[in-house]
């Protein structure tokens, strides 16, 4: 049973505009949100986290935003560029099983920036 | 520089050829983890290593060993590889924050990735 899902295996945006990236949950014992971006050929690489008792985080042109009743969350980069075409990766700490070693991962969603 | 190193990186072998993935950080981070990454199914963790000689099941473990004999290394072993280990594969590392809830969310340090084709 998937406990964080990723639904859209692919997003495509024009550079300059908005990326929104979704990502959505059924475990309400998650603590902590991360997003991790991957280019082909390298591992992945930590973006941003959210911890569940806050709603909003931002790092620049990356937010996340968590909407806990709802057990969803969102990457928005705004402006999208072109070097932001990566897999992103949604993932999420479960506390209930021992804590900071359990990160469950989801499929990931390839964001295609278009010059 | 910090890192995750992985070797090796890529690799075809041939079915019950037993093989080891190496894999080494420089950070002295207390906690390892090795996962793998196949189309359609997302990262999923195999083993993992909370410090030296202490190690656990992931989500994945079957057909794979692991040993923590010193904080750097964390190898991958594969006794017996079978086609359905064809995978891409990382290692990964970080300090343990701690296991309260709230206390921080660990920010994990992934090596490159080890490609592996068993025929």
């Amino acid at each position: 049973d998937q406990q964080v899902k990723q639904n859209s295996p692919s997003l495509s945006v024009q550079e300059g505009r908005i990326s929104i990236l979704n990502c959505d949950y059924t475990n309400s014992m998650f603590d902590y949100f991360l997003w991790y971006k991957k280019y082909p050929a390298e591992g992945p690489t930590f973006l941003i986290s959210i911890s569940s008792i806050k709603d909003k985080n931002e790092d620049g042109r990356f937010t996340v935003f968590l909407n806990k009743s709802a057990k969803h969350l969102s990457l928005h980069i705004v402006p999208s560029q072109p070097g932001d075409s990566a897999v992103y990766f949604c993932a999420a700490r479960d506390f209930a099983q021992g804590g900071s070693e359990k990160l469950v991962f989801g499929k990931g969603t390839k964001l295609t920036v278009n010059p | 520089e910090a890192q995750v190193t992985q070797n090796p990186r890529y690799l075809i072998t041939v079915t019950g050829k037993k093989l080891t993935v190496t894999c080494s950080q420089n950070m002295n981070h207390e906690y390892m983890s090795w996962y793998r990454q196949d189309p359609g199914l997302g990262l999923r963790q195999i083993y993992y290593s909370m410090n030296v000689e202490v190690t656990d099941k992931g989500d994945v473990p079957e057909g794979y060993k692991v040993s923590r004999k010193e904080k750097r290394n964390f190898p991958l072993i594969l006794e017996s590889p079978s086609p359905n280990q064809t995978s891409l594969y990382f290692c990964a590392s970080s300090f343990l924050i701690g296991t309260g809830r709230f206390a921080g969310a660990n920010v994990l340090t992934f090596g490159a990735g080890s490609r592996l084709t068993v025929l």
